[in-house]
């Protein structure tokens, strides 16, 4: 079965500052997806970033990307420029091939003005 | 676009009662529903699976009996938790897939539900 694992329970980072969040995986089959997901305080889910396992080119959103390590299954998020609003529970997630997300256990960043 | 709506945001109900929990998607057809269950500072628990028109599939560990998931349509899906217990009381969260990007799951904002 698919794990998920996000060994960082908290984080800080200073205001305009870059963090980066760590996420390690464990699955036998060679094609899926990979998420960052952020729940703010309102705890609606916000997708933050997708990565397609058949794709090496890591994924970007503008201040946000990934360091994915497909070989050492590791699906790092780095946050550029970290803004106030930035603050947040971020999960880890990865898509099965039934379509069911499997999660981490999150990761609560705190931005430090 | 691919916007998913709960309703209701935060319901109350007493021990015993039973209370619903709508979820729709508003401007897509989902073709498969997600319902998750998330304690405080804990990440989210799959409940069930639901496709429309089919009985849902349930998780381990999760009533059936419980926690009735109906897929009536393509655009919605209900949650019913039956008998509720102050044990139910919890943050349900609903989510949709859709035929064209079935990759993702597109979320609801959730629904609090405190049993008294």
């Amino acid at each position: 079965a698919q794990t998920v694992t996000q060994s960082q329970p908290e984080m800080s980072v200073q205001e305009a500052e870059t963090v980066t969040l760590s996420c390690t995986y464990d699955t036998s089959e060679s094609d899926y997806y990979l998420f960052w997901y952020k729940q703010p305080p309102s705890r609606q889910m916000i997708l933050v970033i997708r990565q397609e396992a058949y794709k090496q080119q890591n994924a970007t959103e503008n201040r946000f990307s990934v360091n994915f390590q497909k070989a050492a299954k590791s699906f790092s998020l780095k946050i550029s420029d970290s803004q106030l609003g930035d603050a947040a529970m971020y999960f880890c997630a990865y898509r099965d091939s039934n379509y069911q997300l499997i999660w981490g256990a999150g990761t609560k960043l705190i931005i430090k003005p | 676009g691919a916007v998913v709506s709960q309703h209701p945001s935060w319901v109350i109900c007493k021990s015993g009662t039973s209370v619903k929990i709508e979820c729709r998607s508003l401007d897509f057809q989902a073709t498969t529903m997600f319902w998750y269950r998330q304690f405080p500072k804990q990440s989210l628990m799959l409940m069930a699976t639901s496709n429309e028109g089919s009985k849902a599939t349930y998780e381990q560990g999760v009533e059936k009996d419980k926690f009735l998931i109906n897929h009536a349509s393509l655009t919605l899906s209900t949650l019913t938790v039956t008998s509720a217990h102050p044990e139910d009381s919890s943050f349900y969260i609903c989510s949709a897939t859709r035929l064209a990007a079935s990759y993702e799951q597109y979320f609801g904002p959730g629904t609090r539900l405190t049993v008294t």
